[in-house]
């Protein structure tokens, strides 16, 4: 069983401010996703990354795969009330035959 | 607007009776997977299929836990008996695999809130 670890566990910050989330694990992935979930629904994707030294950018979001895919962090910029959410990365393993989740990031931002 | 869709939303059943959650993945996805979610553990992996077919239930209790697909549009995860332990979130998503080697993007319903007295 691959394990992702997820840092900080909780975070809560005042809008406007800037965080970061990391994503680790000791197993090699062939891609990595990046997932928020809101009270009372699914979570829902947000990104994949696949190649190593991937950066992606989704509006305040940056999204960073490690080079040897083995770990991802997630990058927040002025951050808002609309992004509190549970933050879940999930690594699909080498043969992609799993999804497997982080405990995830339960984030707060304070107006 | 497809979507994943999942019943019931809400579950309270009695120790020891029988709970169906059924799912209905999003037309022409090719891969269903069952998670179970609690504070304590997280999102689980219960089971997963591919074309309908089981790939890995090895996160399921094998004694209590059954999932199958009966059709390309329903999936069911049983459990038989129920024990106040099983008091989770149960996510069914679903997922298109173009190839292997590549990684599935899950799209998740609501969820089956079930509580076991």
């Amino acid at each position: 069983t691959q394990l992702l670890e997820q840092s900080p566990q909780f975070l809560s910050i005042q809008e406007g401010e800037n965080l970061t989330v990391y994503c680790n694990s000791s197993s090699v992935f062939s891609s990595l996703q990046w997932y928020r979930q809101e009270p009372g629904e699914g979570p829902v994707l947000l990104v994949t990354v696949v190649t190593g030294g991937e950066v992606k950018k989704l509006k305040r979001l940056t999204f960073q795969f490690g080079d040897a895919r083995k770990d991802s962090s997630l990058h927040i910029t002025a951050a808002q009330p609309g992004d509190t959410g549970l933050y879940l990365c999930a690594g699909a393993g080498g043969s992609a035959r799993q999804l497997t989740f982080g405990s995830g990031t339960q984030l707060t931002v304070l107006p | 607007d497809a979507r994943v869709t999942q019943t019931p939303r809400h579950k309270v059943t009695e120790m020891g009776q029988e709970v169906t959650m059924r799912c209905q993945p999003i037309l022409g996805h090719n891969t269903v997977f069952w998670y179970r979610q609690t504070m304590m553990q997280g999102l689980e992996l219960l089971a997963y299929f591919r074309n309908r077919a089981p790939l890995d239930d090895s996160g399921m209790p094998k004694d209590r836990f059954s999932a199958e697909m009966p059709d390309a549009t329903l999936a069911t995860l049983k459990i038989q008996p129920s024990e106040p332990r099983d008091s989770a979130v149960y996510f069914c998503a679903s997922g298109l695999v173009h190839s292997e080697g590549a990684g599935t993007e899950a799209f998740f319903g609501q969820g089956t809130r079930l509580t076991v007295v």
